[in-house]
């Protein structure tokens, strides 16, 4: 079964940085994944998708302190110069045969 | 720039059908190697995909939800819209519409584009 695991919480200080994981389920670590942002009270916002090789694919606007990467099944979102506005909850959704999985999210704190 | 829009009944009453609408403009509900699809929020809780209509005409849902769920696309509107039946409180969320686009580097459909979601609420 397809599934994708996040770690509940995060949190990292003002200016540095952070590295969130989405782990892909047992037989499924070629997937892609897509990472998304939900700020407080609002609806998500496409990030970026990360292949299996670590190469990704940013929405319009995504500044470059938000990068992707892989190793294995895990896929990652690093988000460099912690800002204020980064505080949000974080989502990877990946896709397989016309079935969507969504991660339980990762909700990140800026200390 | 593609637009997103969700409408639809804030309130619906257990055991009766919810049904919603997602406006498209900037875009054509027609044009391939896009998907249209549902995920809902439960209050405090996570996204769960609904289901999806692909430009062929396939349609995709959530295996929890398959038995109540349909999804389809009214090109003559530029809109897509879900019917889920039977509603239970537990189906109270905030709806979201997302446009998917298919990434050929990864042979799959990703969802780059969401409306701003609705609210329903689930009760007698």
């Amino acid at each position: 079964q397809l599934l994708l695991t996040q770690s509940p919480s995060a949190s990292a200080s003002l200016g540095t940085s952070v590295k969130l994981t989405c782990t892909l389920s047992s037989g499924h670590s070629s997937h892609a994944i897509a990472w998304h942002q939900q700020q407080p009270e609002k609806g998500p916002r496409y990030l970026m998708k990360v292949n299996s090789d670590g190469s990704h694919t940013k929405g319009d606007g995504i500044p470059d302190r938000l990068s992707g990467s892989s190793s294995g099944a895990e896929r990652y979102l690093t988000i460099s110069s912690l800002q204020s506005e980064d505080e949000a909850d974080y989502y990877c959704q990946t896709w397989a045969s016309g079935m969507e999985v969504f991660g339980g999210g990762t909700k990140l704190t800026v200390l | 720039q593609l637009e997103l829009q969700e409408s639809g009944p804030g309130l619906v009453k257990p055991s009766e059908t919810l049904s919603l609408t997602c406006s498209v403009s900037g875009g054509s509900i027609s044009s391939t190697g896009y998907s249209w699809g549902w995920i809902r929020q439960p209050p405090g809780k996570g996204l769960e995909w609904i289901g999806s209509i692909y430009d062929s005409g396939s349609t995709y849902y959530n295996p929890s939800l398959k038995s109540r769920v349909t999804i389809f696309v009214d090109k003559s509107k530029n809109q897509f819209s879900l019917k889920l039946s039977s509603v239970t409180a537990s189906d109270t969320a905030i709806y979201y519409c997302a446009r998917g686009s298919y990434h050929y580097d990864s042979s799959g459909y990703y969802a780059e584009n969401w409306g701003r979601g609705t609210r329903v609420i689930v009760s007698s």
